[in-house]
């Protein structure tokens, strides 16, 4: 069966970076898309962006480019997302999900996600 | 970016209740719209994709419609493990956008 096991929470302190994982099993790692979302406090959600295991191809919403960056470990199935240069506004919930591309018909879906992490961004 | 207004924020009603919850985005997504509910503490779960897509495992009375810029979610028949957020989810453009969410009450 398809699970997403998240790191545990990360107290951190402003201005430091924190990298996140997501180690995923009972599928082809490197044949899926894994997704980024952010969920900030009594707030809803935000797509950060993707990456392809198989080669490595990222992209990510503009919002984020330069505060995410994501990587993937083929050897460990394992997705990474670094946040950087973090302020109070980064504090929330970061899930990821994995995503489901239909080339033909060019729709997309998170069919598994994981329990998310709880970044929260302290001094 | 594209946005998408849910309304309401909050519905509360009754169990046995046919219940409508709607998203109507800033432009035409062209049906590249999903609906994830999402209940207390845990993660987004997949109902519909595709406007009208039930994904496996979720329970028929769920259905979803619509097309251009305005689409809808239904409970035929309210549950009360149907208690949780909804939201809805365009993927027609980068970046992809959620909704604000509809947060489901039982009276």
């Amino acid at each position: 069966q398809v699970q997403l096991q998240q790191s545990g929470t990360e107290l951190v302190k402003p201005a430091s970076s924190v990298k996140i994982s997501c180690k995923a099993s009972g599928y082809t790692f490197t044949s899926n898309y894994m997704h980024w979302i952010r969920q900030q406090p009594g707030n809803g959600l935000e797509w950060i962006g993707w990456i392809y295991p198989g080669n490595g191809n990222t992209k990510y919403n503009q919002k984020f480019d330069g505060k995410a960056t994501l990587t993937a470990d083929k050897s460990s199935s394992t997705a990474y997302m670094q946040l950087s240069s973090l302020t109070s506004e980064d504090s929330a919930v970061y899930f990821c999900a994995r995503g489901y591309y239909d080339g033909y018909y060019h729709y997309w879906y998170f069919d598994f996600w994981g329990p998310g992490t709880m970044v929260t961004v302290s001094s | 970016d594209i946005q998408m207004t849910q309304s309401p924020s909050v519905l509360s009603a009754s169990v046995g209740d046919r219940v409508t919850l709607n998203c109507k985005a800033s432009q035409n997504i062209n049906k590249y719209l999903n609906w994830y509910q999402q209940k207390l503490g845990e993660a987004p779960k997949l109902l519909i994709y595709n406007t009208n897509n039930l994904q496996t495992g979720i329970p028929s009375r769920f259905s979803g419609s619509g097309s251009g810029t305005d689409y809808t979610l239904t409970i035929s028949s309210l549950q009360p493990e149907d208690v949780a957020t909804y939201f809805c989810f365009q993927h027609n453009s980068w970046p992809l956008t959620f909704g604000s969410g509809t947060k489901l009450e039982i009276k």
